[in-house]
């Protein structure tokens, strides 16, 4: 399969589970992100990966986990979230850290929180 | 800090017209790359048309176009014959390398809606 795949696609959780969400690209790109879009907000970098390695953190609160095993693969662990975290997540990755040529995105994972 | 501003939450065209999208941003450096975003009910973001900041010519891609400002600091994108698939978030976005590392920053977005 080609792209960016992200699972699951609707998620819906209480605030005491932890849950993950999975990223995969078979692009051969060497960056990975994680966006956040609320409605009527412009899309928030969370976490940026490049070759494995977390290159940026926007302030994100700790009961969101990144980890990058592979160049492939992107995970976000969820732990005591909370409402407002409810959001559709995106996942995207770009050839190389320069974004020359944009990003290639999944097709987000609708996270409820209740 | 980057930023890109959509001003139009929303806007709708007749099926067969044409339609602008208007992007302003703010960056101070002379470099830079800006992109157009679909975002549909899939909710799949697909790139529409990218712009190379230090090319004059206007991008153009099929049906889709840009009007690159670069001194008013403007980039809109101009739909021509509409189709209701054209229907979606619109999102404008510029690569900003602000900090360090280079990423996406994002408008809030325009929803489109194409009537038959």
């Amino acid at each position: 399969e080609t792209g960016v795949t992200q699972t699951p696609r609707h998620l819906v959780m209480g605030m005491t589970n932890k849950k993950s969400l999975k990223c995969e690209q078979h692009l051969g790109h060497n960056a990975m992100y994680w966006y956040k879009q609320s409605a009527k907000k412009p899309l928030e970098l969370m976490f940026v990966y490049s070759l494995e390695e977390r290159v940026e953190n926007n302030s994100v609160p700790s009961r969101f986990s990144p980890e990058c095993p592979n160049s492939s693969h992107l995970f976000l662990h969820l732990h005591t979230l909370q409402p407002e975290d409810s959001a559709l997540y995106l996942c995207a990755s770009s050839q190389n850290r320069r974004v020359d040529y944009g990003y290639t995105f999944g097709s987000g994972t609708r996270l409820t929180v209740v | 800090a980057q930023t890109v501003t959509q001003s139009q939450p929303e806007m709708s065209v007749q099926e067969a017209e044409t339609v602008t999208l208007s992007c302003t941003y703010d960056t101070s450096e002379s470099d830079y790359y800006l992109f157009w975003y679909k975002q549909p009910p899939s909710r799949q973001m697909i790139l529409v048309i990218r712009q190379e900041a230090y090319k004059q010519q206007n991008a153009t891609e099929n049906r889709f176009s840009v009007n690159f400002q670069k001194a008013a600091k403007s980039f809109s994108l101009k739909i021509s014959d509409s189709q209701l698939g054209d229907a979606a978030m619109y999102f404008c976005a510029y690569r900003s390398a602000e900090g360090g590392s280079e990423k996406l920053v994002f408008g809030k977005g325009t929803k489109l809606t194409v009537n038959p």
